[in-house]
């Protein structure tokens, strides 16, 4: 069955924090994607990483970094030094290749609100 | 500039009175999604289109009907909407297959008394 967990319903911290966001996910298929997106408070949905499954090297963008690791079948993403504008809800979310094809369905996890206090 | 666009934005409305949510992308895809987000949920699937005249369920289609005419615009019918469909809705695009991430609109709140 496929499925995407985010465990963690909400997390605060202090500006200049390092903090990390996690996703599990479930799947029975070889080929899929793995997503997140940002919500911030003004709602609409913010695409910013997308990762297939063949390729398991870490990504860095700027303060955001995406550690995707099959084994463990996690896809964490970690902001270092956070600011108050990364404060939003952070979607992760999965794309089965087989079975997007044919249903455009992407599956999400039902997020982490992240605040970050000055 | 690249964009989905739905309207309206925010609505509210009574019980059983028809209303259409508009969308629209000009990015040219072919698959169109609609979603809608509820707490503790996450983003749930509505309906999807593959193409022109291409349209099907997608894990919570109850009360809802859509209709792709044209390849650019991706109306949400509720028919007779009732409060459990107040909810956040998203409108999606995508080209291609599930390499490419959908483009979100920026979402329409529906508050259904």
């Amino acid at each position: 069955a496929q499925k995407v967990t985010q465990a963690q319903t909400e997390i605060s911290v202090v500006e200049k924090e390092d903090v990390t966001l996690d996703c599990v996910y479930e799947t029975r298929d070889t080929t899929y994607y793995l997503f997140w997106y940002k919500q911030p408070p003004s709602g609409e949905l913010v695409f910013l990483i997308r990762r297939n499954s063949f390729d398991e090297q870490n990504e860095i963008s700027g303060r955001y970094s995406w550690n995707f690791q099959k084994s463990t079948s996690s896809f964490n993403f970690t902001i270092t030094a956070s600011q108050v504008v990364d404060s939003a809800v952070y979607f992760c979310a999965l794309s089965e290749a087989e079975i997007s094809y044919n249903t455009d369905k992407l599956i999400f996890g039902t997020g982490t609100r992240l605040q970050v206090f000055p | 500039e690249a964009q989905v666009t739905q309207n309206p934005r925010y609505l509210i409305t009574v019980t059983g009175k028809k209303l259409t949510v508009t969308c629209s992308q000009n990015m040219n895809h072919e698959y169109m999604s609609w979603y809608r987000q509820d707490p503790g949920l996450g983003l749930r699937q509505i309906y999807y289109s593959m193409n022109v005249e291409v349209t099907d369920k997608g894990d919570v289609p109850e009360g809802y009907k859509v209709s792709r005419k044209e390849k650019r615009n991706f109306p949400l019918i509720l028919e007779s909407p009732s409060p459990n469909q107040t909810s956040l809705y998203f409108c999606a695009s995508r080209l291609g297959q599930g390499a490419q991430p959908q483009h979100f609109g920026d979402g329409t709140r529906l508050s259904i008394l």
